[in-house]
């Protein structure tokens, strides 16, 4: 199976900065990566798919990169929102859909 | 607008079944993928598998054989069973609508706390 690795882990920044997660996968799964943002006590919430496509109405500060078998998610003048925790998937042909470890964004 | 809402027990015995339905609103059932997600407490997210409107699935394999998925297209409902349940499946359950290209999971519902426990 496809395994996900995501660092950091958790990572502190204050608003107005740029960050990048980044996401690697075990084998290449092409470009088939997706980015959810999570916040305490609600579902998960798709900003990228695709590796690099905004989902509708997610801001355009969010953005994907990569295809294979490194991927990066870049969050641009981060904003009091953005804190919360992201997650990598994959979905790449019938392989287990599996997420990374996830990512816990905190302010400085 | 497609909602998603989750129905079940919320209170497990070691050893039963889980039983879950999702009701989906706002949109047909037919055509897509229909997934479901856990979240143990304090921890990440876990892909429990998904099926198609159509009855094909595909599960993780660490839980394929105590998983099963099920649709009804008339009710616009999809469920989960997970059989010999034990405290590791605490979790919250979600279901998921799937993009058939991508794979993104787009609508999900709120959540739904099952403890396993005596």
């Amino acid at each position: 199976d496809i395994q996900m690795t995501q660092s950091p882990s958790s990572l502190s920044a204050s608003v107005g900065d740029t960050v990048t997660i980044t996401c690697r996968a075990s084998q290449s799964i092409s470009s088939s990566l997706n980015w959810y943002q999570q916040k305490p006590g609600k579902a998960p919430k798709i900003l990228i798919y695709a590796a690099s496509s905004l989902e509708s109405g997610v801001p355009s500060r969010f953005s994907g990169s990569g295809a294979g078998t490194d991927f990066t998610l870049t969050i641009s003048s981060l904003q009091p929102e953005d804190f919360a925790t992201y997650y990598c998937q994959q979905t790449y042909s019938t392989f287990p859909e599996v997420f990374g470890q996830g990512t816990r964004l905190e302010i400085k | 607008q497609v909602q998603l809402q989750e129905s079940g027990p919320g209170l497990v015995k070691p050893s039963e079944t889980l039983s879950l339905t999702c009701t989906v609103s706002g949109g047909s059932i037919s055509g897509y993928y229909w997934s479901w997600i856990r979240q143990p407490p304090g921890r990440g997210l876990e892909w429990i598998g998904y099926i198609f409107y159509s009855g094909d699935t595909n599960y993780n394999p660490s839980l394929k054989s105590r998983v099963t998925m099920s649709v009804d297209t008339s009710k616009n409902q999809f469920s989960l069973k997970l059989s010999s349940v034990t405290a590791a499946d605490t979790a919250v359950y979600y279901c998921v609508r799937r993009w058939s290209a991508a794979g993104q999971l787009d609508y999900w519902g709120q959540g739904t706390l099952v403890t396993v426990s005596s």
